[in-house]
C-alpha cells in the first residue's frame, strides 16, 4: 500500500535550518513521479514549497526558493526538505504529497502524508 | 493573497446542493492548466477530490463534481451530508510563476 509518512523535529529555533523527511512505502521513489512538499500554518491554507523528480529537475516556490534545499535519496526511498533561516512566519504542518504521474508535473497531488506539525521557538 | 480566489465559508442544508467557486486568472486557470479539489476533514491531510477539472478519483461519491470555464472553476456537491463539513482547496498551476502550483485560500463548508 503506497504511504507516504514525514517525520522531523517538531521544534525549530528561529534562524536555524528546519530539516524534513519524507520516508515513500509501497512505490519506488524514482518511479514516473514527482514528489512534493506543501505547507499549511495553523488555521490558514495551503502552501506549495517545491516539487522534485528523481533525476534532479526541481521546481519551488519562488518566495522561499533562496532559503528551500529538495533532495531525493533514492536509496532509502525518501525525499527530504531543508529550509534555513526560519522565523515564526514558517511554522506549519509539512505535508509531502505525490504528483506528476508519468513525468507530467501539473497533475494533482493524488497521495498526500498525515504531515507534521513544525513550531518554530525563539 | 491567494493567486486563486475561493469564498471562505459557505453553507447548506441537509441534502441541498452547494458550489463552490475557484476564480483565477489568465495565467493560470485561463491559461489552459487543470483545476483540481482537495477536501481536508477536521485535523487529516488534505485528500484528492476531483482532478482534471472534473473527474473523480475512485472511491469519491458522484455527488461530487468539478467544471472549469475560462478562468474560473467550481466544486457542487449535492445531496450534502454531515461528513462533507470539511474545507475545500482549489489547486492549479500558474505559467508566470515558472510552474508554481498554487492554491486557493479554502472554504470552508458548513453543513445545517
Amino acid at each position: 500500500q503506497l504511504q507516504l509518512q514525514e517525520s522531523g523535529p517538531g521544534l525549530v529555533k528561529s534562524s536555524e535550518t528546519l530539516s524534513l523527511t519524507c520516508t515513500v512505502s509501497g512505490v519506488s521513489i524514482s518511479s514516473s513521479y514527482y514528489w512534493g512538499w506543501i505547507r499549511q500554518p495553523p488555521g490558514k491554507g495551503l502552501e506549495w514549497i517545491g516539487s522534485m523528480y528523481h533525476s534532479g529537475s526541481t521546481f519551488k516556490n519562488p518566495s522561499l526558493e533562496s532559503r528551500v534545499t529538495l533532495s531525493v535519496d533514492t536509496s532509502k526511498n525518501n525525499l527530504s526538505l531543508k529550509l534555513t533561516s526560519v522565523t515564526a512566519e514558517d511554522a506549519a504542518v509539512y505535508y509531502c504529497a505525490r504528483h506528476g504521474y508519468g513525468g507530467n508535473y501539473y497533475e494533482a497531488f493524488d497521495i498526500w502524508g498525515q504531515g507534521t506539525m513544525v513550531t518554530v521557538s525563539s | 493573497q491567494s493567486v486563486l480566489t475561493q469564498p471562505p465559508s459557505v453553507s447548506g442544508a441537509l441534502g441541498q446542493r452547494v458550489t463552490i467557486s475557484c476564480t483565477g486568472s489568465s495565467s493560470n486557470i485561463g491559461a489552459g492548466f487543470d483545476v483540481h479539489w482537495y477536501q481536508q476533514l477536521p485535523g487529516t491531510a488534505p485528500t484528492l477530490l476531483i482532478y482534471g477539472n472534473g473527474n473523480r478519483p475512485s472511491g469519491v461519491p458522484d455527488r461530487f463534481s468539478g467544471s472549469k470555464s475560462g478562468t474560473s472553476a467550481s466544486l457542487a456537491i449535492s445531496g450534502l451530508q454531515a461528513e462533507d463539513e470539511a474545507d475545500y482547496y482549489c489547486q492549479s498551476y500558474d505559467s508566470d510563476l515558472s510552474g508554481y502550483a498554487v492554491f486557493g485560500g479554502g472554504t470552508q463548508l458548513t453543513v445545517l
